[in-house]
C-alpha cells in the first residue's frame, strides 16, 4: 500500500491564481482531512470528509474547498491565491472515527504565495 | 473548546540517554485520547503513540512511552536511549469527541547530540 499520497511537493503560486492540492489514499479509508501547519505552529483543520459526497469545515475553512466524490481521493482547491496561505498542507485519513483511531498523515505540499 | 500546551519549544538530550517531552492539556470531554506524532525534517507527519484517559496502564511502543497523569492533565512522552535519529519535532495531539479533528500544540524541537 501506498498509503497517503499528496501532489505536488512543491508549489509556488502568484496573488490571486487557483490550484488544487490532490490527496489520495489506499487504504479504503472513508474519513479524510486537510490540516495546514504554518512555520513554527502545530497543524490545524482546514476541511473534512466522512464518505464520498459528504464534506464539512474545519477550524480554519476560509480560502478553500474541497470535494469528495470517491472514497479514495480528497482534493483541496485554493481559489484567488493570497500570502497567508503560505503553509505546509497535510491530507490525512482514518478508517474509523473513534478517539483511539489514528489519521495517517501524507507527506505534505509546500505551497508559497508571492 | 480543548487545547494542548507544549512549552519547551527545543531541547538536547545526550545520545543514549533519556528524555521527557511535556504535553499539558485541556478538555472538557469524560472520555479522551492523547496522540503523539514525531515530524523529521523530511517534513512527514509519523504516528508515535497513542493512550486514552480510560486506559489503567500508561501505553509503550519500543523506545516510547507515555507518562499520563490525569490529574495533571499531562501526558508527557518519554524516549528512552536517545538515538540521532530521534532529531525532530514532536507534536501531541488530542481528538475531539466528533472525532473529526485532531487539535495540535505548538511542537518540541528535540535535538539529539553525538
Amino acid at each position: 500500500n501506498a498509503g497517503v499520497t499528496q501532489t505536488p511537493k512543491f508549489r509556488i503560486l502568484k496573488i490571486g491564481q487557483s490550484m488544487t492540492l490532490q490527496c489520495a489514499q489506499d487504504m479504503n479509508h472513508n474519513y479524510m482531512y486537510w490540516y495546514r501547519q504554518d512555520p513554527g505552529m502545530g497543524l490545524k483543520l482546514i476541511y473534512y470528509s466522512v464518505g464520498a459526497g459528504i464534506t464539512d469545515k474545519g477550524e480554519v475553512p476560509n480560502g478553500y474547498n474541497v470535494s469528495r466524490s470517491t472514497t479514495e481521493d480528497f482534493p483541496l482547491r485554493l481559489e484567488l491565491a493570497a500570502p497567508s496561505q503560505t503553509s505546509v498542507y497535510f491530507c490525512a485519513s482514518t478508517s474509523q472515527r473513534g478517539l483511539s483511531d489514528t489519521q495517517y498523515f501524507g507527506p505534505g505540499t509546500r505551497l508559497t504565495v508571492l | 473548546a480543548q487545547k494542548i500546551t507544549q512549552t519547551q519549544p527545543g531541547m538536547f538530550v545526550q545520545e543514549k540517554e533519556a528524555v521527557t517531552l511535556d504535553c499539558t492539556y485541556d478538555t472538557s470531554d469524560p472520555s479522551y485520547g492523547l496522540f503523539w506524532y514525531k515530524q523529521p525534517s523530511s517534513g512527514e507527519m509519523i504516528f508515535l503513540i497513542y493512550q486514552g484517559s480510560y486506559d489503567q496502564q500508561n501505553a509503550t511502543e519500543g523506545r516510547y512511552s507515555l507518562n499520563f497523569q490525569k490529574a495533571r492533565k499531562s501526558a508527557n512522552l518519554v524516549i528512552s536511549a536517545s538515538q540521532l535519529g530521534d532529531s525532530a519535532m514532536y507534536f501531541c495531539a488530542i481528538p475531539n469527541n466528533a472525532g473529526n479533528m485532531l487539535t495540535f500544540g505548538g511542537g518540541t524541537r528535540l535535538m539529539v547530540k553525538p
